[in-house]
């Protein structure tokens, strides 16, 4: 099992524009979500969803935007990139709450 | 909602003693705390977890403690090596059923 893909690994983006961060997983897990690390502040909550076609907004939420078509995949938007955006950002899903998360490699952010 | 603190935010301990990480949360109810393990480039990994109804659980050398009366919890290493070396992340479920994390600390263990 290849767990949580995440991609791409880097990416160097310039304000305004868009780009979407991709995550799939194949564990058939039903819950997804995505964070976003800065140093120092650990793991924030930017979006979730606990099955196919329900999304719901974590800690984190403005300037991004999600959409859960299969169980597998979990995309992240970023619509008007600004530097406040530059972070790692990383996907994780788990079958059920009270369950241990599993994380993908992460997606590492720069805006320009 | 939940808040989880971890306090220190690094620690340093020679090769071979042990290494204690603590955190408290806030939410009575929370039932689950898992904890992560995160090295250099490389997402949180799980590495032991602990639900509500158990006060203690152990895999070879990692160990993790609940205290619900006073809400904390603790990762306890022993014989810590090298490869320890790593930020580690507690965290807790809360009454609305999500992860909430600490901000981490990073364990260095010195040769």
């Amino acid at each position: 099992n290849a767990g949580v893909t995440q991609t791409p690994k880097f990416r160097i983006l310039k304000i305004g524009q868009s780009m979407t961060l991709q995550c799939t997983q194949d564990m058939n897990h039903n819950y997804m979500y995505w964070y976003r690390q800065d140093p120092g502040m650990g793991l924030k909550l930017i979006y979730y969803s606990v099955g196919a076609g329900i999304t719901d907004k974590g800690e984190v939420p403005n300037g991004y935007n999600v959409s859960r078509s299969t169980t597998e995949d979990f995309p992240l938007r970023l619509e008007l990139a600004a530097p406040s955006q530059t972070s790692v950002y990383f996907c994780a899903s788990t079958i059920n709450t009270g369950y241990g998360y599993t994380f993908g490699s992460g997606t590492r952010l720069t805006i320009v | 909602g939940e808040n989880v603190e971890q306090h220190p935010s690094t620690l340093s301990v020679q090769e071979g003693d042990s290494a204690v990480i603590k955190c408290t949360y806030s939410d009575s109810a929370s039932n689950y705390f898992p904890w992560y393990k995160q090295e250099l480039g490389k997402g949180p990994q799980l590495i032991i977890d602990i639900r509500s109804n158990v006060g203690e659980k152990k895999d070879q050398r990692i160990a993790v403690t609940l205290n619900k009366t006073a809400k904390h919890f603790s990762l306890h290493i022993t014989e810590t090596q090298p490869e320890d070396s790593a930020v580690y992340f507690c965290a807790a479920t809360g009454a609305n059923s999500k992860l909430t994390f600490g901000k981490g600390i990073t364990l260095s263990v010195r040769p």
